[in-house]
């Protein structure tokens, strides 16, 4: 079974600052997406970033980047100049390309970015 | 685009009722739809996967008596809470996934259950 680790449950930054959230997840699957979603508190979630396990080039979306290390499992986000509008839960989620196409969620990091 | 609704966001009602969430996906057809649970401070938990015409697929542990899954269209996907107790209170939250190479899902807005 595929498992999914955030280490960090909360942290905190200033506004305009980088800051990078870790997860690292768990599988004997070969082909496979990752994604880290938002979600604020109104509870809606958004996708922030999504990557294929095959592309070796990292997921951008604007300020958000992400480091996929394939080897080491690992597939932390990175935000540059953070804004307060980035205070949420971030969730880390693996999907396996073959079977169900279930996400698994990691146990989330709680972002907060001081004004 | 891949916008998905889900009504109502917030239900209260009694115990031993039954209550009905709908989840549309708006501009988009939706192969495979899926169910949540939410507990405060918590990740998600996977519920059921439904897909169009056929009987939803249920994760261990969750009563498929209890939590009744309907995929009647390629919009629309309904979980009915039957019998409900405050045990069942919580965050109730649908994805959708267009398929056909798309497997993003995309998340509903969240239905808050409160049972009394």
């Amino acid at each position: 079974a595929q498992t999914v680790t955030q280490s960090q449950p909360e942290m905190s930054v200033q506004e305009a600052e980088t800051v990078t959230l870790s997860c690292t997840y768990d599988t004997s699957e070969s082909n496979y997406y990752l994604f880290w979603y938002k979600q604020p508190p109104s509870r809606q979630m958004i996708l922030v970033i999504r990557q294929e396990a095959y592309k070796q080039q990292n997921a951008t979306e604007n300020r958000f980047s992400v480091n996929f290390q394939k080897a080491a499992k690992s597939f932390s986000l990175k935000i540059s100049d953070s804004q307060l509008g980035d205070t949420a839960m971030y969730f880390c989620a693996f999907m396996p390309i073959q079977g169900a196409q279930k996400l698994v969620f990691g146990q989330g990091t709680r972002l907060t970015i001081n004004p | 685009g891949a916008v998905v609704s889900q009504h109502p966001s917030w239900v209260i009602c009694k115990s031993g009722t039954s209550v009905k969430i709908e989840c549309r996906s708006l501009d988009f057809q939706a192969t495979t739809m899926f169910w949540y649970r939410q507990f405060p401070k918590q990740s998600l938990m996977l519920m059921a996967t439904s897909n169009e015409g056929s009987k939803a697929t249920y994760e261990q542990g969750v009563e498929k008596d209890k939590f009744l899954i309907n995929h009647a269209s390629l919009t629309l996907s309904t979980l009915t809470v039957t019998s409900a107790h405050p045990e069942d209170s919580s965050f109730y939250i649908c994805s959708a996934t267009p398929g056909l190479a798309e497997e993003t899902q995309y998340f509903g807005p969240g239905t808050r259950l409160l049972v009394l």
